[in-house]
């Protein structure tokens, strides 16, 4: 089975360009959350989505960032414009429970930015 | 605001050996996952652990939880240098309640 796949896996950038992230979700998960890391903040839920809708999207720091799940195997986050402080790795991770943990989440890769 | 608090920060260890880390946390909880992060990669979830439980196992993993203390632990016997990567342990306080995750305690297996 194939896990959850991040496109660009790292992706080097000029402050001010806009930045999408990618994410496909494991076939069937009706949730799917974007996450960023960071040393400072730790593991940080930005976003989530259950069955393409966005539910909570409170932890997206500034109006700058945007997601979307046009549909149930593909969703983006974008960052316009970026920011050095943006850099960061961020997760999508998927799973057939929400936010609650009642089910495992499961991630992928990650995508690693860096905002010069 | 952070809910759980793994401890120690960092470890290290022999191959061969059992590595104890464990979690604290400020209030109730509903439930509380353990999950490993090897460099470079994603996070995977190890065990899931309710609030209604004491401990569960799997395979070399052993899980407590003791919510008189608000803490649990996570066991790993007779480690391997494939162990070495940061553990983190997650928790919701009621099931309406979002999980939130650790700073994490990073393990390394010398082997």
């Amino acid at each position: 089975d194939a896990g959850v796949i991040q496109s660009p896996r790292h992706e080097v950038t000029e402050m001010g360009q806009e930045v999408t992230l990618r994410c496909k979700p494991i076939s069937g998960h009706d949730y799917l959350f974007w996450y960023r890391q960071t040393m400072m903040r730790g593991l940080e839920l930005l976003i989530y989505f259950n069955n393409n809708v966005p539910i909570d999207d409170s932890g997206m720091p500034e109006d700058r960032f945007s997601a979307k799940m046009p549909n149930a195997s593909f969703s983006t986050l974008k960052i316009q414009p970026s920011e050095p402080r943006d850099s960061a790795v961020y997760f999508c991770a998927s799973s057939l429970g929400g936010p609650e943990g009642n089910q495992p989440q499961h991630f992928g890769d990650g995508t690693r930015l860096s905002i010069l | 605001s952070q809910q759980g608090e793994e401890d120690p920060q960092a470890l290290s260890i022999q191959e061969g050996e059992n590595a104890t880390m464990n979690c604290s946390y400020k209030t109730s909880i509903n439930n509380l996952q353990w999950y490993r992060q090897n460099s470079g990669r994603g996070l995977v979830h190890l065990i899931l652990i309710r609030s209604n439980e004491r401990e569960k196992h799997s395979g070399r993993l052993r899980v407590t939880l003791d919510t008189s203390k608000k803490s649990s632990s996570l066991l790993i016997t007779a480690s391997r240098a494939a162990d070495t990567a940061s553990y983190f342990c997650a928790t919701a306080k009621t099931s309406y309640d979002k999980v939130i995750f650790g700073p994490g305690t990073s393990l390394s297996v010398i082997p």
